[in-house]
């Protein structure tokens, strides 16, 4: 099994741009976690889905952030339109019960 | 909802010494458990859990942690520790009791094994 896949592995953009990021989970999982990891405020989950439907976004920061999950092999986060303080390392991880396997992280840095 | 603490954010110790990371728990229905492990530049992978039965746990690269229900804790130990042990642990408890999916996590410990 290759695990939890997230692309690109690093990410630099300007103020202004747009981001997105990729998450394939493992293949039979029925839930997404998208989480954030800073060192000044740890890790905070952003949205969960479980088979594909959105259960919990109050952890999105705010309107420029939006997460998209159209089948159950892939799913995205995007940010438009990304600011300095979005820099961070977005982690994805996937479960089919309590035990979650973590993505390698995505470390984006905005300018 | 349910949450943890971890008593330290940073623990330092000697290399093949003792290690006792501590985490609490709050809670009042029954409990699901569990330890991360993050090294640098890594995601975060699952050192250990409780699910039920036997109270000491034992979990990958000779970690163990004991489940102690009278004092809300779930503190991780090893016996002897080595360099590659150095990295950031995670307690974590569901967010809302047995049946929720979502992990609330501790704010982390450092673990620094000095030569």
């Amino acid at each position: 099994d290759a695990g939890v896949i997230q692309s690109p592995r690093h990410e630099v953009t300007e103020m202004g741009q747009e981001v997105t990021l990729r998450c394939k989970p493992i293949s039979g999982h029925n839930s997404l976690f998208w989480y954030r990891q800073t060192m000044m405020r740890g890790l905070e989950l952003l949205i969960y889905f479980n088979n594909n439907v959105p259960i919990d976004d109050s952890g999105m920061p705010e309107d420029r952030f939006s997460a998209k999950m159209p089948n159950a092999s892939f799913s995205t986060l995007k940010i438009q339109p990304s600011e300095p303080r979005d820099s961070a390392v977005y982690f994805c991880a996937s479960s089919r019960g309590h035990e979650q396997y973590f993505g390698p992280g995505t470390r984006l840095t905005v300018t | 909802a349910q949450s943890v603490t971890q008593l330290d954010s940073q623990v330092p110790v000697f290399e093949e010494a003792p290690v006792e990371l501590r985490c609490n728990y709050s809670s009042s229905v029954s409990v699901y458990l569990f330890w991360y492990v993050q090294y640098p530049n890594q995601g975060l992978q699952l050192l250990l859990k409780y699910l039920s039965g036997s109270t000491l746990v034992k979990g990958i690269n000779g970690f163990e942690a004991e489940f102690n229900k009278s004092q809300t804790s779930f503190h991780l130990r090893k016996p002897s520790v080595h360099i590659s042990d150095t990295a950031e642990y995670f307690c974590a408890v569901p967010w809302s009791g047995a049946g929720s999916y979502q992990l609330t996590f501790g704010k982390g410990t450092k673990l620094s094994v000095i030569p």
